[in-house]
């Protein structure tokens, strides 16, 4: 039973576009939300994180929406680059627990 | 500044043999990680640390042991390595509960 789901295997978009990525999740107790981006032959990097206290989080091109009541959370970035391609996880932790739980990943190409 | 280092980097092994994936975070991290990514399953928790003294399974902990040798080292053991373990191992450290991870570059292991 798979507790944070990315339906989305892959995505693509226009460069200057708005790339949307979009995360579902089971578990109730889930209250921190986190977005790795990982790039070929390396480690995810962090991307951006919110908690569930908050229904919106802001960093530059990168803005991360929570809506609870339907346990969905995305990732927005405006204006897409091609520099954005890589593959997005979603993450998850909560309850005072430390197992940080990981969607499947989707695979954002920005085309030129 | 080197965060997660992981060694080794790549390791073919035989069916049956053993061997240890090592990682160290510089970072002064209470917690660490030890994930798989395997093709279209994302990233899975194998066994994690909360602190130092302690260890928890994770998701998919089956044919894998860990020791966490101080704060800084997690060592994750495979006794009989079979080709189903065949994957990318990602190790990861983070601080504070609630706060994001960070991740070493992984080792590839293919197990003929």
């Amino acid at each position: 039973d798979q507790q944070v789901k990315q339906n989305s295997p892959s995505l693509s978009v226009q460069e200057g576009r708005i790339s949307i990525l979009n995360c579902d999740y089971t578990n109730s107790m889930f209250d921190y939300f986190l977005w790795y981006k990982k790039y070929p032959a390396e480690g995810p990097t962090f991307l951006i994180s919110i908690s569930s206290i908050k229904d919106k989080n802001e960093d530059g091109r990168f803005t991360v929406f929570l809506n609870k009541s339907a346990k969905h959370l995305s990732l927005h970035i405006v204006p897409s680059q091609p520099g954005d391609s890589a593959v997005y996880f979603c993450a998850a932790l909560g309850g005072s627990n430390y197992k940080l739980t990981f969607g499947k990943g989707t695979l954002l190409t920005v085309n030129p | 500044n080197a965060g997660v280092t992981q060694t080794p980097k790549f390791q073919v092994l035989k069916t049956g043999q053993s061997m240890t994936l090592q990682c160290a975070q510089d970072m002064n991290h209470n917690s660490m990680y030890w994930y798989r990514q395997d093709p279209g399953m994302g990233l899975r928790l194998i066994y994690y640390s909360a602190s130092e003294g302690t260890t928890d399974k994770g998701e998919v902990p089956n044919g894998y042991n860990v020791s966490r040798l101080n704060k800084r080292e997690f060592s994750l053991r495979l006794e009989s390595a079979a080709p189903s373990q065949t994957s990318v191992y990602f190790c990861a450290s983070s601080g504070q509960i609630n706060t994001e991870a960070f991740f070493g570059q992984g080792t590839r292991l293919t197990v003929v």
